[in-house]
C-alpha cells in the first residue's frame, strides 16, 4: 500500500537553528514529490517538486532533496515567520491523486 | 499556473442544514479534487472530479452526503449535506497536475456546525 510518513510530528527551533524534517514514502512508480507549506486557516502553499533520486531544489531557506526512500526540507538559519506546518505528499505512475503525509509542525521562536 | 477562487472561506451552519462550497479556476483544468482537513490533521481526499463523468469518491465518503457538480473545466461545487458537527473542518478544492508547480489549492472553507 502507498503511504507517505512526515517526522517528527512539531519541531521547535531557535531562530538560527537549521534543521531538516523527513518524508518517508512507499509508492509504486513515483511520479512526483511534494512540499508544501500551510498556515493556520489557509490552503497548502506550493514549494517544490522533486521527480527523481538524487535531485535538489531551493528557495530562500528551504532546500528539498529526495532519494529512493524518502525526501528532507533542509531549513537554514530559519526566521519566525517560517513558522507553519510542512506537508509533504507523493504521486504515484497508477493515479493522479496524492498521498499525503500527517505533516510537521514547525515552530520557530525569536 | 493555476489560480483557484473558493467560496466561501468560512461559514457557521445548522446542524441538518446543507452548504454548498465553490471553486472557479482562471483556466482549464482536466481534474479537481475535493478534500477535507479535520483540526490539526492533514489532507483526506473526499473525491475526484472530472468535467463530463460522475465525481469518484473515496472510501468513506458517498455521494449522498457530499455531492459534487463539474459543469465545465473552469468550475466545480462541493455540498456537504444534512449536516451535523463531525462535519467541521476546512474543505479544500484543488487542480493539478499543471505544470512544473504540481498541484494548486484553494483558499479554504472554514465550516464549523452547531
Amino acid at each position: 500500500e502507498d503511504q507517505v510518513t512526515q517526522s517528527p510530528e512539531a519541531l521547535r527551533l531557535q531562530e538560527g537553528e537549521s534543521s531538516s524534517l523527513n518524508c518517508s514514502y512507499t509508492v509504486s512508480g513515483l511520479r512526483g514529490l511534494f512540499w508544501y507549506r500551510q498556515d493556520p486557516g489557509k490552503g497548502p502553499e506550493f514549494l517544490f517538486t522533486l521527480y527523481s533520486a538524487g535531485e535538489e531544489k531551493e528557495k530562500e531557506r528551504l532546500k528539498a532533496t529526495l532519494t529512493k526512500k524518502e525526501s528532507f526540507l533542509h531549513i537554514t538559519a530559519p526566521k519566525p515567520e517560517d513558522s507553519a506546518t510542512y506537508l509533504c505528499a507523493a504521486s504515484s505512475r497508477m493515479h493522479y491523486q496524492l498521498i499525503w503525509g500527517a505533516g510537521t509542525k514547525l515552530i520557530i521562536k525569536p | 499556473s493555476a489560480v483557484i477562487s473558493q467560496k466561501p472561506s468560512r461559514d457557521i451552519c445548522q446542524r441538518g442544514t446543507s452548504l454548498t462550497i465553490q471553486c472557479q479556476v482562471d483556466s482549464q483544468v482536466t481534474m479537481m479534487f475535493w478534500y477535507r482537513q479535520q483540526p490539526g490533521q492533514s489532507l483526506t481526499l473526499i473525491a475526484t472530479a472530472n468535467q463530463g463523468s460522475e465525481a469518484t469518491y473515496e472510501s468513506g465518503f458517498v455521494i449522498d452526503k457530499f455531492p459534487i457538480s463539474r459543469p465545465n473545466l473552469t468550475f466545480s461545487t462541493l455540498t456537504v449535506s444534512n449536516m451535523s458537527p463531525e462535519d467541521s473542518s476546512i474543505y479544500l478544492c484543488s487542480v493539478g497536475p499543471t505544470g512544473i508547480r504540481g498541484y494548486t489549492f484553494g483558499s479554504g472553507t472554514r465550516l464549523t456546525v452547531v
